[in-house]
């Protein structure tokens, strides 16, 4: 059975910093990875997708990289602002079936 | 850009009562999907739905649980005799036909089983 896992599990930093997320999974057999964004109370926005045959993904400010082999990935953020702040969720869909298994989340405080 | 929408926002509910939960997925999508949060734990997968029919469930989807898609724009989940361990955000999602396409989510319905 997949296993997500998303380390640190809550990450204050200054604005203006470079930050790195991070997501492992247990299986590596996937279609792909899917990185979300959730602000409280709200649903979630999908912020990157990677294929399985990618090495990374990368839109505005954020980056997204895939080590299928060691079941990892990162979500690199530059230049924070507070407006990043949010709790930013990571999913892997797996080969067998159409469902995402979903890591337990960073929370991300960026200070002004 | 194409939004998938849900309705109530929150819903309110005795024990034991039935509850249907209202989504209206991206037109041209063709994959829709639900997913629960219990408040402080992971986003879980519930059901997925093509072509008409349940294509893949999870444990947690039981008897409980049914979904249905009654006209051309929107997909439902009902829960039969609701608990006081359904109470939790509910997502619905939708995609593109294809294995390498994005789900998108909606902004969830808050279940409250009092």
């Amino acid at each position: 059975k997949q296993e997500v896992t998303q380390i640190p599990a809550a990450l204050s930093v200054p604005e203006g910093e470079n930050l790195v997320l991070n997501c492992s999974f247990t299986d590596s057999a996937i279609y792909n990875l899917q990185w979300f964004r959730q602000d409280p109370g709200k649903g979630l926005t999908s912020l990157l997708l990677i294929q399985s045959s990618q090495r990374e993904q990368t839109s505005g400010r954020l980056n997204a990289s895939l080590d299928k082999s060691s079941g990892r990935s990162t979500l690199y953020i530059a230049a924070s602002q507070p407006g990043d702040s949010a709790t930013y969720l990571c999913a892997v869909r797996d080969n067998a079936g159409n469902m995402l298994t979903f890591g337990g989340g960073t929370r991300l405080m960026v200070k002004p | 850009e194409p939004e998938v929408t849900q309705t109530p926002s929150h819903q309110v509910t005795q024990m034991g009562q039935e509850v249907i939960l209202r989504c209206v997925p991206i037109s041209n999508h063709l994959y829709f999907y639900w997913y629960r949060q219990i408040l402080g734990q992971k986003v879980e997968f519930l059901v997925s739905f093509y072509n008409n029919e349940i294509s893949e469930k999870s444990e947690i989807f039981d008897d409980q649980f049914s979904v249905e898609r009654p006209d051309g724009s929107n997909f439902t989940l009902k829960i039969r005799s609701t608990k006081l361990e359904d109470s939790a955000m509910y997502f619905c999602a939708s995609s593109e036909p294809g294995n390498h396409q994005p789900q998108h989510f909606g902004d969830g319905t808050r279940l409250s089983i009092l």
